[in-house]
């Protein structure tokens, strides 16, 4: 596989329900990120990791808890969710270093919906 | 704080056509980034094109340009001769001039453009 991959590509849930989102980069990149896209609204970055540390939360809710093993793997777990939470889940990757700037790619998102 | 404007949300148009797609921005940096993203149907965000804020020339790609132009913050994007596999939602974005991770991408809401046939 090459790129970024996330798995499921569709999700239906219960708010009751407990399930995790996944993201792999084969990419070699070094920071993961994960991003909602509700509709009608822009992108929402929600967690950022570099090298396997969080380096931002942007005040996302607690019922969503990311989890990076390593630099190839993010996950995202999903607890007691509400139905305002049904949205594309995307999860990005890029290699960050020092000078310049380093694109982002973007994985084909997770479909989420809340019922 | 960043801002990224997309006053359009839907166009159409028929194949063949010229369109342009608008994008103003706002910030307090000095230095940033500008950026055009394609998602097709299939979700995934396709980059198309990086420009940072030192270089105001404009480019041509195939039948895509891109007119940056900082006196008025925006950074147009045309697409010359639609084809009905440009359909899609265009979005635009900009980003501050740290490095690495902490570069935090700022979305518009995009625009869905439709080429029909």
């Amino acid at each position: 596989e090459t790129g970024v991959t996330q798995t499921p590509r569709h999700l239906v849930m219960g708010m009751t329900n407990k399930k995790s989102l996944k993201c792999e980069q084969h990419l070699g990149h070094n920071a993961m990120y994960w991003y909602k896209q509700s509709a009608k609204k822009p992108l929402e970055l929600m967690f950022v990791y570099n090298f396997k540390e969080q380096t931002e939360n942007n005040s996302v809710p607690s019922r969503f808890s990311p989890e990076c093993p390593n630099s190839s793997h993010l996950f995202l777990h999903l607890h007691t969710l509400q139905p305002e939470d049904s949205a594309l889940y995307l999860c990005a990757s890029s290699l960050a270093k020092s000078g310049g700037y380093n694109e982002q790619f973007f994985g084909p998102g997770t479909r989420l919906t809340v019922l | 704080a960043q801002k990224v404007t997309q006053a359009q949300t839907e166009i159409s148009v028929v194949e063949k056509e010229d369109v342009t797609l608008d994008c103003v921005y706002e910030t307090r940096d000095t230095t940033y980034y500008l950026f055009w993203y394609k998602q097709p149907p299939s979700g995934e965000l396709v980059f198309l094109i990086r420009r940072n804020s030192f270089d105001e020339q404009n480019e041509i790609s195939g039948r895509y340009s891109w007119n940056f132009q900082k006196s008025t913050s925006s950074f147009n994007f045309t697409i010359t001769a639609s084809q009905v596999v440009d359909s899609a939602v265009y979005f635009c974005a900009l980003s501050n001039s740290s490095t690495g991770a902490n570069s935090k991408l700022t979305f518009g809401k995009g625009i869905t453009l439709s080429v029909r046939p």
